[in-house]
Parts: structure tokens; sequence; C-alpha cells
């Protein structure tokens, strides 16, 4: 089944705890990206990936890291989490890097940072 | 329709009938559209999308319209039924900083059924 699938589902932390949120997707996509929905706000990008080792910032990308290493997989690392960085994350990805098509998303990944 | 803030802009429609749910883009120089629908507990999914070279397009009981003067965007959904009670989003694709795409998401309008 083609799917991106995000993992952990759930993630409870405290300040300052390094984590890293895994996504991987099994449609050979170029594109994939990494945004964060707040209530009332919509989801807002985080970082986007166009092909391997292609990264670039969306609009929120303080306090987050990625990487695209292979073509599969592009985890989204918090190197010193923040209570402000509590919100539900969602990971996508869209066949071509550099042309904009529609994005599949995983089923999201809520964090809380106490 | 849509906008930034706490609270989502709601739209409550008979089952039956046709909704229509708005949408302001920002950028002039976006030229990809898409609406999305999310429902409580998923990821979004997507449902119709359309080029800045055309301003109509139909699918299955969905329509979109593009008015890039004004830069507007609308869903129409036809004989809305129960399981289309979501949130939905409209979504702007523009070029990024380094060839890539970036995609900005409108703020949502929850949409409820009424049986």
């Amino acid at each position: 089944e083609a799917q991106v699938t995000q993992n952990p589902r759930y993630l409870i932390t405290v300040t300052g705890k390094k984590l890293t949120v895994t996504c991987s997707q099994n449609m050979n996509h170029e594109y994939m990206s990494w945004y964060r929905q707040d209530p009332g706000l919509g989801l807002r990008q985080i970082y986007y990936s166009m092909n391997v080792e292609v990264t670039d910032k969306g609009d929120v990308p303080e306090g987050y890291k990625v990487s695209r290493k292979e073509k599969r997989n592009f985890p989204l690392i918090l190197e010193s989490p923040s209570p402000n960085q509590t919100s539900l994350y969602f990971c996508a990805s869209s066949y071509r890097g550099r042309q904009p098509e529609k994005l599949f998303f995983g089923s999201g990944t809520q964090l809380s940072v106490l | 329709g849509e906008s930034v803030g706490l609270h989502l802009p709601t739209l409550s429609v008979q089952e039956g009938d046709n909704s229509i749910i708005n949408c302001a883009y920002s950028n002039s120089a976006s030229d990809y559209f898409i609406w999305y629908k999310q429902e409580s507990g998923k990821g979004p999914q997507f449902i119709i999308d359309i080029r800045s070279n055309m301003d109509k397009r139909q699918g299955q009981r969905v329509t979109v319209l593009l008015n890039k003067t004004v830069k507007h965007l609308s869903l129409q959904i036809a004989a809305t039924q129960p399981g289309d009670s979501a949130v939905y989003f409209c979504a702007e694709n523009m070029e990024g900083n380094t060839g890539g795409f970036k995609t900005i998401f409108g703020a949502g309008t929850r949409l409820f059924v009424k049986a």
C-alpha cells in the first residue's frame, strides 16, 4: 500500500531532550516536507526537500533540523525542544521535487513538550 | 471564508444541499492550488487541484473555481453528505528559494453536515 509513515504517533518529552520524528514514504517520491498544525493556524511548513541531499527552509524552521540522506526517509530533529514546539506534526511527500503536485500526508505525530 | 485566528470559520449545511467554501490566497505568483480535506485524527487528503491557467475544474461532486484577479479560490461540493463533514484547507504553491516549491495553507474551514 502506498503510504507515508510517521513515527511515533504520540510523544511526550521534556524541555531540552533531543528527539527525532521519523518519516518514510514508499512511493519513490522526490519531494518530502514537514508541517506543524496548531489550532486555528492551519498547517505551516517547517522544511522541505526536493530530492536527496537537497533541503530548504519553510516558513517556520527555527528550532528544527532535517536531513535527506535517502530518498524514502526524511526525519525531523528537535535538538533542544521547547514548550512552544508542542504541536501536531505532519510529514508529506509528492512525486516531483521541482514541480508542485498534490501532497500525500502521514497520519501525524502529536508532540507535547513539558 | 478562511482567516487566520484561534477559531476556525464554520459552515453548517443540510444534507443534500450544496456547500461553498471560500479561500483568499496571498501571493499573485502562486501558480498551483489545491484543496485538502482533513477528518478528525487524520492527515489531510487531496480533493482537487487547479493550475493558474484555468479558472474552473470539476471532479466528482466537487468543483474548484479560481479568480486570479481578486486572488480567490472556492470549493463547491454538490449534494453534501454526512461523510463530507471535515476541515477543508486551501493551499497555494510558489517557488522556493532553491528551485523547489513551498506550500502555504489557509487556516481551514470546518464543514458540518446536518442530517
